[in-house]
Formats: structure tokens, sequence, C-alpha cells
């Protein structure tokens, strides 16, 4: 059973940069799979961040590529989110999930996510 | 982006009723349409896959159907354990857009 769990800092300055990281465990991060990040402002819908494949190459949503990287690390078997000069707006869980399928077919494991406040 | 838009945003229905939520695309996406199940606190859950395939442990009075921009989510018969927000997305294209959600409660 692939399980997934994110980490990092629960509050970020504004314009500071925000920091997670997705530890996977019960299956390996150098599988056929991609691996997203998907967010969701407090009480509202889901947003899909990006992706990365074991290889490095990543794909992110145009609305936030300017300021998203998203990196794997095999010998960890962990990915990771970096967003720089955050906003408020940017304060959100945020969830890691394994893509399966081709290409990214749809969602099947997630993380129980993480918060992230954006807050002086 | 393609935009995903669900109707309704809530229903409340009682149990043992059949439910349909629907999705519509603002473009054509052929089959690539997902369903996802989250319940207050907790990370999304994929019900169904690739329009009409049941995720494993899905129980199987969830079903998908639809084509081209118009898609369906029915429950045939309503438990209680089904109280959540469902929410329809699409992998036809990066980036991978969902619907706002439709919160379901039980009369």
């Amino acid at each position: 059973q692939v399980q997934l769990q994110e980490s990092g800092p629960g509050l970020v300055k504004p314009l500071g940069t925000l920091s997670l990281t997705c530890a996977v465990s019960g299956g390996s991060i150098s599988s056929t799979n991609w691996w997203s990040w998907v967010r969701q402002p407090p009480g509202k819908g889901l947003e899909w961040i990006g992706e990365v494949y074991r290889s490095g190459n990543t794909n992110y949503n145009p609305s936030l590529k300017s300021r998203v990287t998203i990196s794997v690390d095999e010998s960890k078997n962990q990915f990771s989110l970096r967003l720089t000069s955050v906003t408020a707006a940017d304060t959100a869980l945020y969830y890691c999930a394994r893509c399966s399928g081709a290409g990214c077919s749809s969602f099947d494991y997630w993380g129980r996510g993480t918060l992230v406040t954006v807050s002086s | 982006d393609i935009q995903m838009t669900q109707s309704p945003s809530s229903l409340s229905a009682s149990v043992g009723d059949r439910v349909t939520i629907t999705c519509r695309a603002s473009q054509s996406i052929s089959s690539f349409l997902n369903w996802y199940q989250q319940k207050p606190g907790k990370a999304p859950k994929l019900l169904i896959y690739d329009l009409s395939s049941l995720q494993s442990g899905v129980p199987s009075g969830f079903s998908g159907g639809g084509s081209g921009t118009d898609f369906t989510l029915t429950i045939s018969s309503l438990q209680p354990e089904d109280s959540a927000t469902y929410y329809c997305q699409q992998s036809y294209s990066a980036p991978y857009t969902f619907g706002q959600g439709t919160k379901l409660e039980i009369k």
C-alpha cells in the first residue's frame, strides 16, 4: 500500500518561500508514475500545482509556473515543492498525490495534506 | 485551461435515493474524466477513473458515465456514509482541472 506524507513549515511570511516535502513509502518514487502537488484553500476547491517524473521532468500549472519548482530525490524516495513570493492567496492545504496510468490519468494515492498559512 | 463545471453545487437526499451529479467540460475531453469523494478533514479519494472504471475498494453503487463534454456520477442507493463533497477532474490535458465540487448531504 503506497503511502504519502507531506512535511514542512506550517507558517510562511509574505513574499517568502514555501517548501514542502512528500515522503513516499510502500512504493518507489522511481516507478513509472508521475507525482503531483495539489492544493486546496480553506473551504474551497482543488487546484493542481504541478507534477514531476523520476527523471526530473516536470509540468506546472501556468497560473503558478513562474513561482513553482517541483523536484524529486530518488535516494530519499521523496519529492518536493517550492513556491516563491507567496501571498495570503497561497494559504491552503497542500496535498501530494501519485498519478496513476499513462501520464497522469488520475490521482490514486494522496497524502493527508499539510496546512500552510501565509502570514506575518 | 479546460474549465469543469459541476451541478448542482449542493444537494440533499434521503437514504436509498438515486443521486446523480453532473459535470460539464468547456471542451471535449473524450473519456479522460475522474471523480473524487472528499469528507471533512480528509484527502480526496478516487472513486471513478477514465469515465467509468471503479477504483479498487469503491462500492459498486457508484458509477460514472457520459462522453465528450457532459458527464455524470451516479449513486444508485444513497447511504449515510456517502455524505461528502464530490469533485470531477479532467486528465485530458495539463493543467489538470477540477470542478468546483458538489456537497451532498443526507436528509
